[in-house]
């Protein structure tokens, strides 16, 4: 079955900590993107990444980096700088071209404890 | 700028109800439109999308026409059923000569919930 798989489901951080959300597909998409999404708030873009070894910021990149190695894993670390950390975390992708559809993988809750 | 405005929720209807969802676009050029259904502790699916003025697009019962004289593609559905019960993202690709032509512009959602 082709689709993005995001591990794990549920993430929790230590002060202080970097922790690193995965997100692969199968679909041989070129473009990977990471969105933030907050209760009762639509998605908000933190980086996205349009082929392998290059990738943009997004809305809110502080606190977030990012690297795209391989065409199918785009992984997404948490650092200690970003303040705020607790939300619900979405990878998509989506093949090369301009209004083609992003995909979304299931999602990764980051938890601080 | 580029911005999608959805209706405020949350919505709630009784299972067979006419459903209605309003959202309302900014943009540049010529975008494209999506509709995007996410339910419970999951990730965003796509529900349908209409790439230029006039289209129509449909799926499980629901449809929304791009509508380029009002900047405007409402979500509609006949008669919903409780499984209908989720949050709804309207979202925009602005149009080709954008910078942002590659990022997707979502609305904040509207819960929508369906009572037996």
């Amino acid at each position: 079955d082709g689709g993005i798989t995001q591990s794990p489901k549920y993430l929790f951080r230590k002060e202080g900590q970097n922790v690193t959300l995965s997100c692969e597909q199968n679909l041989n998409h070129d473009a990977m993107y990471w969105y933030r999404q907050d209760p009762g708030q639509g998605l908000r873009l933190i980086y996205y990444s349009q082929i392998v070894n290059d990738f943009q910021k997004g809305d809110i990149a502080e606190g977030y980096s990012v690297s795209r190695e391989k065409k199918e894993s785009f992984p997404l670390t948490v650092t200690s700088a970003q303040k705020n950390p607790t939300a619900f975390y979405l990878c998509a992708s989506k093949e090369q071209g301009l209004f083609e559809t992003q995909y979304f993988g299931p999602g990764t809750r980051l938890l601080v404890l | 700028g580029n911005s999608v405005t959805q209706m405020e929720g949350p919505v709630t209807l009784s299972e067979e109800a006419f459903l209605t969802i309003n959202c309302t676009y900014t943009a540049t050029g010529y975008p494209s439109l999506f509709w995007y259904v996410q339910y419970p502790g999951e990730g965003l699916q796509l529900l349908l999308k209409a790439t230029k003025a006039d289209d129509k697009g449909s799926n499980k019962g629901f449809e929304a026409t791009y509508r380029k004289e009002t900047t405007s593609f409402h979500l509609e559905k006949g008669s919903v059923q409780v499984s209908d019960s989720a949050v709804y993202f309207c979202a925009l690709y602005p149009g080709s000569g954008d910078q942002g032509a590659q990022k997707l512009v979502f609305g904040q959602g509207t819960r929508l919930t369906i009572n037996p």
